[in-house]
């Protein structure tokens, strides 16, 4: 059973469209994560959701809207895409592990690749 | 300035010898977690190895080890007796406690492409 699962796994498309992509994670996580890794395989955080609830927010276009229906699932929508929106998409989630550091590791799913003509 | 920085954008090592990869941080919060990521070459990203700023003792998974230096604010990791399997993208990434508390995000360094020669 894989513990995170992104759908689609390949997205191509044209300018101008809308497109989502969504995440399940089986794990019983609380908190769902995406990330963006672009050409030059730098990973950035884009959105953090807890229980359903936004808690990270980045400096992301507005085209951009995260959706969380419930704490298994975290949807990407992503409207108007542009050149600049080609790139692997990682969903994310983990669990509370307590503790003074933060001990949470995150389990990724498989990456969405996404490009736009 | 980079929160995380990785040096090396690639590195040759031979089949069954040992590689360190760099990877310093920034940080002024006390509390926070050093995470090793492996991404090989069909995309997914797998866990290798935590270690929390208060642990006494450096982490270490199987052939996997964290030469953690406080002082020096680094956090190298080690391979030993490396394998062809090994080859794939390194990253190294930090939580801060205090920003976005447990939950918080992991911010990732550029990353360090590992090569293992036969």
């Amino acid at each position: 059973d894989t513990a995170v699962s992104q759908t689609p796994k390949y997205l191509v498309t044209q300018m101008g469209n809308d497109k989502s992509i969504k995440c399940e994670q089986n794990l019983g996580h609380d908190t769902m994560y995406w990330y963006k890794q672009d050409s030059k395989k730098f990973l950035k955080i884009m959105f953090s959701y807890n229980n359903k609830e936004l808690i990270i927010n980045e400096t992301v276009p507005n085209r951009f809207s995260p959706k969380s229906p419930d704490k298994a699932h975290l949807n990407l929508h992503i409207n108007s895409l542009e050149l600049g929106d080609s790139a692997v998409y990682f969903c994310a989630s983990s669990y509370p592990a307590g503790g003074l550091s933060g001990a949470n590791v995150l389990t990724f799913g498989a990456g969405s690749r996404l490009t736009v003509l | 300035a980079q929160k995380i920085t990785q040096t090396q954008p690639g590195m040759f090592v031979q089949e069954k010898e040992a590689v360190t990869l760099d990877c310093t941080y920034d940080t002024s919060d006390p509390s926070y977690g050093l995470f090793w990521y492996k991404q090989p070459s069909s995309g997914e990203m797998i866990f290798l190895i935590y270690q929390g700023s208060y642990d006494q003792q450096n982490a270490t998974e199987g052939r996997y080890s964290l030469n953690f230096q406080k002082a020096r604010k680094s956090a190298n990791l080690v391979i030993s007796a490396s394998q062809l399997g090994d080859s794939a993208m390194y990253f190294c990434a930090m939580r801060e406690l205090n920003y976005g508390g447990s939950q918080g995000n992991l911010i990732f360094g550029k990353g360090t492409k590992l090569s293992v020669k036969p």
